[in-house]
Formats: C-alpha cells, structure tokens, sequence
C-alpha cells in the first residue's frame, strides 16, 4: 500500500516549452504534497508544498511563475516547468504526507531540455 | 530552522560487515520525527527506519537500527550484515511533529554515499 505514482518518468522538451509532471496518491489520501528537486549526487532540494484546495507555498528562491503547481484533487498534484530552459534540466521528485508514516516518494521524472 | 548534518559524504563497507552511518540535527522542538531513507541507483526513495523523539527505545527493522540520542541531538543509522544491494544514498530526515490539516516537508541532511563491496 502507500503508492505515489509519478508521471514521466523521463521527459525531453525543447527549449521555451511546457511540461507537466503529474504526482497520484494511488491508495491514499494526500492532503499534502510536497515537490522536490534533485541535482546528481545532491540532497533533494524543497521547491513547493502543495495543499488540496488551495495555493502552493513556494521556497525561497523557487519562482511560482515559472513551477506551477496544482492540487485539485486529494490525490493529484501537477507541477508544470514553463518555458522551460536548459537550467531547468534535473530530477525531480513529489512525495506525499501520510503523517507520522513519513512521506511516500513518487519514482521521479528526470526532466532533459534542449 | 531545523538544520540536518551528516558528515560522511561517502563510505564503503564489505558484505556482511556493519556499518554505522551519522547524523546530527538542530532543533528547538521538543517533539519531531527522524527517518532515515535510501535512494539506490534508481533513485527511488525508500523509508528505511523512522524513530519519534519521545520514544526512547531505539527503532529497528531488521538489519537496520538507530542510536538516538536525544540530547546530543544525534541519530545515527547501523546497518548489520551489509549486503550488496544496500549499496545507496542514504538520507537522515527531520520532520516537525504532523498535524491534521497539514504536513511538514522532510529536512535532509546531503546524504551518505555508501558503497557495499564483495
């Protein structure tokens, strides 16, 4: 139980483009999702908390414009990466809240632009 | 703030020796939560052991177990029997105490590197 499945897994996108990354809680509800962003052989990075119904909290330095995130429903939040740039390119993980259970991890979507 | 320290950037350990992984944390709560998670090669995130402040029994699963220490602020994670698939990232976690409308993101500390060799 406690699956969080993430979609693409793996994403190439030309430079100016969008793309979105999708995060479902399969067998749970998750109030609360968090986004993640990992550079190779670094730690994840916090980018966003996502609430059901409501806005996206935004780490410092994070631009909201740029990662927007959507959680409508209690087991879906997206993260779209808009006009997306080379810079952009990395890993990037959600995980969603089960309480004191800790956080079930999405698989991950490497993002490739060009 | 809380801030999650883990001094060992990398590591190696022969198969089926034991290993001991550190971790150090900063904190003005009284009660929180650690976890430890790994992230092999896939760089899937797993949940291997999770410890809450006010027990203070040490959590263990199977070949995995903690040495908290509270008041040092310490919880370090010891892997017996070392195996060649617990070849991984590992990642010391803090997390502030869960309430019902909301949750706290996870604090990672950078990771441990750990390498298993035959």
């Amino acid at each position: 139980g406690a699956v969080v499945s993430q979609h693409p897994s793996r994403v190439i996108c030309k430079s100016g483009t969008s793309v979105k990354i999708e995060c479902r809680s399969l067998d749970f509800q998750a109030t609360t999702m968090f986004w993640y962003r990992q550079f190779p052989k670094q730690s994840l990075m916090l980018m966003a908390t996502s609430n059901e119904g409501s806005k996206a909290t935004y780490e410092q330095g994070v631009e909201k414009d740029k990662f927007l995130i959507n959680h409508a429903s209690l087991t879906l939040s997206t993260l779209t990466v808009t006009s997306a740039h080379p810079e952009d390119s990395s890993f990037y993980i959600c995980s969603a809240s089960r309480g004191f259970y800790g956080y079930t991890f999405g698989s991950g979507t490497r993002l490739t632009v060009v | 703030a809380q801030t999650v320290t883990q001094s060992q950037p990398e590591m190696s350990v022969q198969e089926a020796e034991t290993v001991t992984l550190s971790c150090t944390y900063d904190t003005s709560e009284s009660n929180y939560y650690l976890f430890w998670y790994k992230q092999p090669p896939s760089r899937q995130m797993i949940l291997v052991i999770r410890q809450e402040a006010y027990k203070q029994q040490n959590a263990t699963e199977n070949r995995f177990s903690v040495n908290f220490q509270k008041a040092a602020k310490s919880f370090s994670l010891k892997i017996s029997d070392s195996q060649l698939g617990d070849t991984a990232m590992y990642f010391c976690a803090f997390m502030k105490p869960y309430t019902t409308n909301s949750g706290y993101a996870l604090n990672f500390g950078k990771g441990t590197s750990l390498l298993v060799t035959p």
